[in-house]
């Protein structure tokens, strides 16, 4: 069964501090992998998108990690603000999936000051 | 802004109605897909149209109907509706080739509201 994992469920960190966000998934074939940041209340939006030759991808302080053969990834955050805290969903693609992308329940960041 | 548009924002009804929620795309854009996100749940995908026609089907009960018009937006219908119904409902559009999601863009959802 396609499957996304996430962990942790949620997180709390000091302003200023970095964090890492996990995702672990049993997607075949696998396509893609995005992860996307969700605002409460508020639609995702995309941060990175990997395809399976990809290993590393940056978008500013945030940087997605791939490994296909573990079907792990990490969403690394660097120098936090506050306006990091939101959901942050991982979302895995698989070929020919037509569009059912099998979205991960979400790690909750809450940056404190 | 995502350029992807959704009206209402917000929405309270009785069980047993009917609504309508509507989405525009973004400019280009051919597929259209619609999520449904419970409390503190993921995101649940509906079903997506591609250019008109319906793509892919989700977990979307038979109760709930979709349809993307000549001018590509699209409409989700609910009807009988019930107190597990409640939540926000995502649009999602990417330009959407053929067996390929490209880069979805989501608009800011529908809340429903059901009492």
């Amino acid at each position: 069964k396609n499957q996304v994992e996430q962990s942790p469920q949620s997180l709390i960190i000091l302003e200023g501090k970095n964090c890492t966000l996990q995702c672990n998934y049993t997607v075949s074939p696998f396509s893609n992998l995005r992860w996307y940041k969700q605002d409460t209340g508020r639609g995702p939006v995309s941060l990175t998108i990997m395809t399976f030759s990809e290993n590393t991808k940056s978008n500013g302080r945030y940087t997605a990690t791939l490994d296909a053969d573990t079907k792990q990834s990490s969403l690394h955050i660097t120098a936090s603000q506050l306006s990091d805290s939101a959901s942050y969903i991982c979302v895995v693609s698989a070929v020919g999936s037509q569009g059912n992308l099998i979205f991960g329940k979400g790690t909750k960041l809450s940056v404190k000051p | 802004d995502s350029g992807v548009t959704q009206t209402p924002k917000h929405l309270i009804t009785a069980t047993g109605q009917r609504v309508t929620l509507r989405c525009s795309p973004r400019s280009g854009d051919l597929s259209v897909y619609w999520y449904q996100q419970s409390l503190d749940q993921g995101l649940q995908f509906l079903i997506q149209y591609y250019n008109g026609e319906e793509r892919a089907k989700g977990n979307i009960l038979e109760r709930f109907s979709a349809q993307q018009f000549p001018d590509l937006h699209s409409e989700l219908n609910l009807s009988s509706l019930e107190l597990g119904d409640s939540a926000l409902y995502f649009c999602a559009s990417s330009v959407g080739h053929k067996g390929n999601t490209g880069e979805l863009f989501f608009g800011e959802g529908s809340r429903l509201t059901v009492l």
